[in-house]
C-alpha cells in the first residue's frame, strides 16, 4: 500500500501552459516536502510545508499543504522546458520519523 | 562539505554475484537512509540509521540485503546472491534528526545497478 499516491503520474504538455500536481495520503503530516528529480541524479528539494493551508511560491511554483495536513499540491504558472523532471512529494511517517516517498509524476515540458 | 556521495555510481554483474555499495553523508547529518528507485517511480524505502542504530528495515527486503553503519559515518549497502530485478537505482540520502533541517533530506546521486 502506496501511503502517498501522487496524480497525475505522467504529464506531457506545452511551453507556457500551466499545471497542477496532486499529492494525496489518507494519514495525516506533520509537514510535506517536494522534491524535484532529474535523469540521472538524485532528488534535490524544493520546499518544505509545515501548516495546514500553507501557501508557499518558489518564482512560477506554488506549493499548497491542505488544511487537514493530508495532501498537497504542487501548481506551476507558464511551464519551460527546465521545468522537465520527476516531482516527488515526500513526508516523515511513525514513531522515528522515517520519510517515505510518494508515487511520483513524470512531467515533460516540449519547447 | 562536498555532499553526499555513492560509490560506484554504476556496476554492472552477473546473476548470482555479490555487490557491495557505499554511501559517504554530510558530515554532520546523524540519519542515513537506502532507498531504491526504479525509472519514473518515487524511491522505495530500504532502510534507514541515526548514528550507527539501524532503526528500521524495510519488511520487502529480503535477506540477501544488509546494510551497516559501522562508526555512524559511511554506510554500505550489501546484495547477496543478485537477481535481475534488483537492477534499479540505489539512492542514499542523509540528514539531521532534529532541529530546523530534520527530516529535510541530501541525496547522492545515485548508485545504478544492472544484473545480467
Amino acid at each position: 500500500t502506496q501511503l502517498l499516491e501522487q496524480s497525475p503520474q505522467f504529464l506531457s504538455i506545452q511551453e507556457g501552459e500551466n499545471l497542477t500536481v496532486y499529492c494525496n495520503s489518507s494519514s495525516v503530516f506533520s509537514s510535506l516536502q517536494w522534491y524535484r528529480q532529474e535523469p540521472g541524479e538524485g532528488p534535490v528539494l524544493l520546499v518544505t510545508v509545515v501548516t495546514g493551508g500553507e501557501v508557499k511560491k518558489l518564482k512560477r511554483l506554488t506549493f499548497q499543504f491542505g488544511d487537514a495536513r493530508k495532501d498537497s499540491s504542487l501548481h506551476i504558472t507558464a511551464a519551460q522546458p527546465g521545468d522537465t523532471g520527476l516531482y516527488l512529494c515526500a513526508g516523515p511517517m511513525g514513531g522515528y520519523q522515517k520519510v517515505t516517498f510518494g508515487t511520483g509524476t513524470k512531467l515533460q515540458v516540449i519547447p | 562539505d562536498t555532499g553526499v556521495s555513492q560509490d560506484p555510481r554504476h556496476k554492472i554483474t552477473k546473476r548470482g554475484q555479490n555487490v557491495t555499495f557505499r554511501c559517504d553523508p554530510i558530515s554532520e547529518h546523524n540519519r542515513l537512509y537506502w532507498y531504491r528507485q526504479t525509472l519514473g517511480q518515487g524511491p522505495e524505502f530500504l532502510t534507514y540509521f541515526q548514528n550507527e542504530a539501524q532503526l528500521e528495515k524495510s519488511r520487502l527486503l529480503s535477506d540477501r540485503f544488509s546494510a551497516e553503519r559501522p562508526k555512524g559515518s559511511f554506510s554500505t549497502l550489501e546484495i547477496q546472491r543478485t537477481e535481475q530485478g534488483d537492477s534499479a537505482m540505489y539512492l542514499c540520502a542523509s540528514s539531521l534528526a532534529a532541529g530546523s533541517g530534520a527530516n529535510v533530506l541530501t541525496f547522492g546521486a545515485g548508485s545504478r545497478l544492472t544484473v545480467l
